[in-house]
């Protein structure tokens, strides 16, 4: 497709399983952006992907977090032992690399921990 | 460090009514800013873009947005609302050393009444 795809769009699990969360960007983009919305809050960063640079993980917010992308295509978001407080919808974004370039957006994937 | 502030977590307005919503910036470095809409369930579509060309940037949907350097704002204006503007809008910063990271607003969820 011409956007951004996100898999699944929704994902139910138990507390301290694993969950894997897919994004395919947009052909040719080279910047990859995973971002967590919690319920009644704005946008957090999580991690960013350029190219063949090594990845920004400041926003990860603990080692349970961890994303990985292959060259400059699919990008898969793991979280491991799953906590309640994990609970969110976690966005994909892509653009073209450049910081004056907008970000495109995924529908995201919404995570509900049991 | 950046950061986004929107002031009014809900506007409500009538339908026909001008559309104000309020964003202030922090940068210590020349910004980029930009105005994206989520519609219920689904990822955040770009509105508008400021970097560093016009200072009044048009946008979709008929929306605009001045950026002022001396107030640090960069304020959503829409003439005439429509139902179909009913939305959360987020207004994100990027620049400085954050490459490519966009830091967001809490959002504003806008309403509009016939």
């Amino acid at each position: 497709g011409a956007g951004v795809s996100q898999s699944p769009s929704n994902k139910v699990t138990e507390k301290g399983k694993d969950v894997e969360l897919r994004c395919d960007p947009i052909s040719g983009h080279t910047a990859l952006y995973w971002y967590r919305q919690r319920l009644g809050q704005g946008l957090e960063f999580l991690i960013y992907f350029q190219g063949n640079s090594a990845p920004d993980k400041s926003g990860l917010p603990s080692d349970r977090f961890s994303a990985e992308r292959t060259g400059e295509s699919v990008s898969t978001l793991t979280i491991q032992r799953t906590q309640q407080e994990d609970s969110a919808v976690y966005l994909c974004a892509s653009s073209l690399g450049d910081r004056t370039q907008p970000q495109h957006f995924g529908d995201g994937t919404r995570l509900s921990i049991l | 460090a950046q950061s986004v502030t929107q002031l009014g977590s809900h506007v409500s307005v009538s339908e026909g009514a001008l559309v104000l919503l309020r964003c202030n910036y922090s940068s210590s470095v020349p910004p980029y800013l930009f105005w994206y809409v989520q519609y219920p369930n689904q990822g955040l579509q770009l509105l508008l873009k400021y970097t560093s060309a016009a200072t009044l940037v048009k946008g979709i949907n008929g929306f605009e947005a001045e950026f002022k350097k001396s107030e640090t704002s960069f304020h959503l204006t829409k003439p005439s609302a429509h139902m179909s503007d009913a939305a959360e809008y987020f207004c994100a910063v990027s620049g400085g050393t954050s490459y490519g990271k966009l830091t967001f607003g809490q959002g504003t969820i806008l309403t509009v009444h016939p």
